[in-house]
Parts: C-alpha cells; sequence; structure tokens
C-alpha cells in the first residue's frame, strides 16, 4: 500500500512557464511535507517542505501548497529553468512519532526545455 | 561543512555474493538512515539508527541484510547473499537527530548484481 503517490512519471514544459508537480498521500496522520530534487548520480537534496498547519509555503521560485481535505500538495515552480531539470520527490512524515522517519512517493522526472 | 559520504560508488557482483556498503554522517548528525531506491521508485527506508541503536528495521530483509553503526559514527550495510532484486541504489541520510526535519544524502552507491 503506497501512501505517498506521484501520478505523473514526467512533466514538461517550456522555460519560463510554470512547473506544476503532484502529490497525493492516504495517511491522514502525515502532518510534514517535503520535496526533495534529485539530479543523475546525486543523492536527493531537500528542497522545500510544510507544515500541516499552513496551507501554503514560499521560497523564492518555489511554492508548495497544501490541501489537507484533500490530502494533495503541490509544488510550483515560476520561472521554470532548465536547471531545474531533475527527479522530484515528494515526502511525507509524522514530525513527533514514527521515530522521523519519511514516506517516499515514486518521483515525477521534470525536463525545462531551453 | 562536508556532507554525507558514501562508498563505493558502483559495485558489480554475480548472485549469491556479498557486498558491504559504508556510510560517514554529517558530524554531529545522531540519527542515520538507509534507504533503497530501486529504478523507477521512490527511496524505501531499510533501517534507521539513533546513535549506536537501531529504530526501525521494519522493512529490512533480515535474512540478508545487516547493518551496524558500532560507535554511533558511521555505519556498514552488508547483504549477503545478493539476489537479482537487490539491484538498485543504496542511499544513506542523516539527520541532526529524530525530530530533524529534512535529511540529508549521500550520492548513494548503485549495486548491480548479475
Amino acid at each position: 500500500d503506497q501512501q505517498v503517490k506521484q501520478n505523473s512519471p514526467s512533466l514538461s514544459v517550456q522555460e519560463g512557464r510554470i512547473s506544476i508537480l503532484n502529490c497525493d498521500y492516504t495517511n491522514s496522520m502525515f502532518d510534514y511535507f517535503l520535496w526533495y530534487k534529485k539530479y543523475p548520480a546525486e543523492g536527493p537534496t531537500f528542497l522545500i517542505s510544510i507544515s500541516s498547519i499552513k496551507d501554503k509555503n514560499e521560497d523564492g521560485r518555489f511554492t508548495v501548497f497544501l490541501n489537507k481535505s484533500a490530502k494533495h500538495l503541490s509544488l510550483h515552480i515560476v520561472p521554470s529553468q532548465p536547471g531545474d531539470s531533475a527527479v522530484y520527490f515528494c515526502a511525507a512524515r509524522i514530525l513527533n512519532t514514527n521515530a522521523g522517519k519519511s514516506t517516499f512517493g515514486d518521483g515525477t522526472t521534470l525536463t525545462v526545455k531551453p | 561543512e562536508a556532507g554525507v559520504a558514501q562508498s563505493p560508488r558502483y559495485k558489480i557482483i554475480e548472485k549469491r555474493q556479498s557486498v558491504a556498503f559504508w556510510c560517514n554522517p554529517i558530524s554531529g548528525h545522531a540519527t542515520l538512515y538507509w534507504y533503497q531506491q530501486i529504478l523507477g521508485q521512490g527511496p524505501k527506508l531499510l533501517i534507521q539508527f539513533q546513535n549506536n541503536g537501531v529504530v526501525d528495521d521494519s522493512q529490512l530483509p533480515k535474512d540478508r541484510f545487516s547493518a551496524e553503526r558500532l560507535k554511533g559514527v558511521d555505519s556498514t550495510l552488508k547483504i549477503q547473499p545478493a539476489k537479482l532484486e537487490d539491484s538498485a541504489v543504496y542511499l544513506c541520510a542523516s539527520s541532526l537527530d529524530m525530530t530533524g526535519e529534512k535529511l540529508f544524502f549521500g550520492s548513494g552507491t548503485q549495486l548491480s548484481v548479475l
């Protein structure tokens, strides 16, 4: 039973346009959500996060939106740049239990075309 | 600040052979994780240590996988004997402690079992 799902394996956008990556979760106990970015032959790196007490968190070109009732979050990248081309993983955790364990989705490969 | 160090970067073995991976987390990070990432999937937690104690090894195939973190710093993950389905990238990650919100990943070890 996959608790975190990224239903789009890939996404292609033009440079300068908006990229929207989606993530759904099933466990209502999750209270903290993170996005990681992964380049080939490197480990994932943290990008942005959001607590369940918020519905939006912004960091420069990156914004994460959380809809708790729909158990859905999305990552918006505006404007998209060729260097944003990577695999993006959504992750969820229960902050004060599960000993900090993060559950990951299968990732979405973003390609930004010049 | 040095990141999470892993070695080797690549390993090719035949099925039924044994293999070991090494990880040195960020200095001062008490929590260490080993994740398995199969191609096309997200990272899946194998084992989590807090200092030199195991917090969660519920997803570790204990008949063939073992891990230790004897002095609470670096860690070794071993597979013996390896199966074809063990072909994956093995990622080590660390966080300041179990309440640490984000993980810091190493570059991973890519294992091919032939």
